[in-house]
């Protein structure tokens, strides 16, 4: 099983700032099957990013994904309000699906 | 739009069963894979299950294998959880998602329904 370690587990920023996430595995994971979520408190996940570095639909253009092999990393440029949330990431390959621990976004 | 809208979480016992509802809409369901997501209180998110789009295969998180069953009901659109011998430790919120495509991220997720374990 491949473990999915997530840096840091609370990131404090400011609105305006740049916020970047780590997502650690612990062997290799195809580029093609990592995503990131965001999560709000009391909302289901979201999509954000797919195959490592693909937005999905609607999600804007702050936020990018990045990365190979054991290391990936969610970019967003410009903290907005509303992306203070806990981001996760995910593995998809061989059949079986892990969660990262997850990094929670907070207003410093 | 995609709608997904899960039912049949409650309290039980532990060693009792449950059974999850999962009903889709706004695209073809029988076109793609289906997942069990679970978070714990205050905790992180644990994939549980998944079913191919035909309902052929199925794979399960060691931590339910034996215990609980995925599948679906095509023509009616809508996926299952199956939940026997259950543990105060399967006490979560239970989300269903769809698959973007096969072997895919979850474009989709369902706002979740609560299963609490406890006697």
């Amino acid at each position: 099983e491949i473990v999915l370690t997530q840096s840091p587990g609370t990131l404090s920023l400011s609105p305006g700032e740049r916020a970047t996430l780590s997502c650690r595995a612990s062997q290799s994971v195809s580029s093609s099957y990592l995503a990131w979520y965001q999560q709000k408190s009391g909302q289901a996940p979201r999509l954000l990013i797919y195959g490592a570095s693909s937005r999905a639909t609607g999600i804007p253009d702050r936020f990018s994904g990045s990365g190979s092999g054991t290391d990936f990393t969610l970019t967003i440029s410009r903290l907005e309000p509303e992306d203070f949330a806990v981001y996760y990431c995910q593995q998809y390959g061989n059949s079986l699906y892990t969660f990262g621990q997850g990094t929670r976004l907070e207003i410093k | 739009q995609v709608q997904l809208v899960e039912s049949g979480g409650g309290v039980v016992q532990p060693g009792g069963c449950l059974r999850l509802s999962c009903e889709a809409s706004g695209f073809t369901f029988s076109n793609y894979g289906m997942h069990w997501v679970r978070q714990a209180p205050g905790k992180g998110l644990e994939w549980v299950a998944a079913t191919s789009y035909d309902g052929r295969s199925y794979n399960y998180a060691d931590s339910v294998k034996g215990r609980f069953t995925i599948s679906r009901d095509n023509p009616k659109n809508t996926l299952f959880l199956q939940m026997n011998s259950l543990r105060a430790e399967d006490s979560a919120i239970y989300y269903c998602a769809k698959e973007r495509g096969v072997y895919d991220a979850f474009d989709a997720w369902g706002q979740g329904t609560m299963v609490i374990v406890s006697s």
